[in-house]
């Protein structure tokens, strides 16, 4: 099981950015897919879930409205669009697998990619 | 929102049993799921459903929960479990997820 995460970078306030997930190794499309981030020298922060086959989504306070989850299970990835990013979104980005198979409301994270780091910055 | 309530720091020496709490309304509710950081890495699932441990996870690793109060039991812990660790859970209406603030471990 593996997820690589890619589109990180530097970004101005006010910009957007899109971060893709690829993932290989297990049945895409039974899992969800979460997105956590994690400030430089801070605790995680849980941002985001998409189910198994992308019905239904769910966000943390500090993200809705500006983030969207996204899956294509033909693809096998994931993405997060990350709009009208602020400072406060410096972060390492990651996403993360689902335990367990067609779930509708994902909560049980089992593996996680390493990574991609994203800096908000004028 | 919801929240959930780690200790920052618990410093235990080798070979003792370490223990790290995990506080929050929706524990008796929804079930608690463990990460261990080390430093520089991706997290890695420890722990999940209170108290059921992944394969490839030690022994000495164990989870519990009793009314709004998770814990997390390292039993006779080792240098190498030196790390942060971070709780995971639901709120009650199964909407919002959130980690704890997380919880350094320092074994010495």
């Amino acid at each position: 099981v593996r997820l690589v995460e890619s589109g990180g970078g530097l970004v101005h306030p006010g910009k957007s950015l899109r971060l893709s997930c690829a993932a290989s190794g297990f049945t895409f499309d039974s899992y969800g897919i979460h997105w956590v981030r994690q400030a430089p020298g801070k605790g995680l922060e849980w941002l985001s879930v998409i189910s198994y086959d992308g019905s239904t989504t769910f966000y943390a306070d500090s993200v809705q409205g500006r983030f969207t989850i996204s899956k294509d299970n033909s693809k096998k990835t994931s993405d997060l669009q990350m709009n009208s990013l602020r400072p406060e979104d410096t972060a390492l980005y990651f996403c993360a697998k689902d335990r367990e198979e067609w779930m509708a409301r994902p909560d049980n994270i089992d593996v996680w990619g390493q990574g991609t780091l994203v800096t908000v910055s004028s | 929102s919801y929240e959930l309530t780690q200790p920052p720091s618990v410093s235990v020496s080798p070979g003792e049993t370490a223990r790290i709490t995990c506080s929050g309304d929706a524990v008796p509710k929804k079930v608690v799921h463990w990460f261990q950081q080390r430093s520089g890495q991706a997290p890695v699932a420890i722990i999940y459903d209170d108290s059921k441990r992944p394969s490839g996870i030690p022994e000495r690793f164990s989870g519990s929960a009793s009314g709004t109060v998770a814990t997390l039991t390292i039993a006779g812990a080792q240098v190498e479990d030196e790390a942060d660790y971070f709780c995971f859970s639901s709120d009650t209406s199964g909407n919002l997820r959130v980690f704890g603030g997380g919880t350094k471990l320092t074994v010495l």
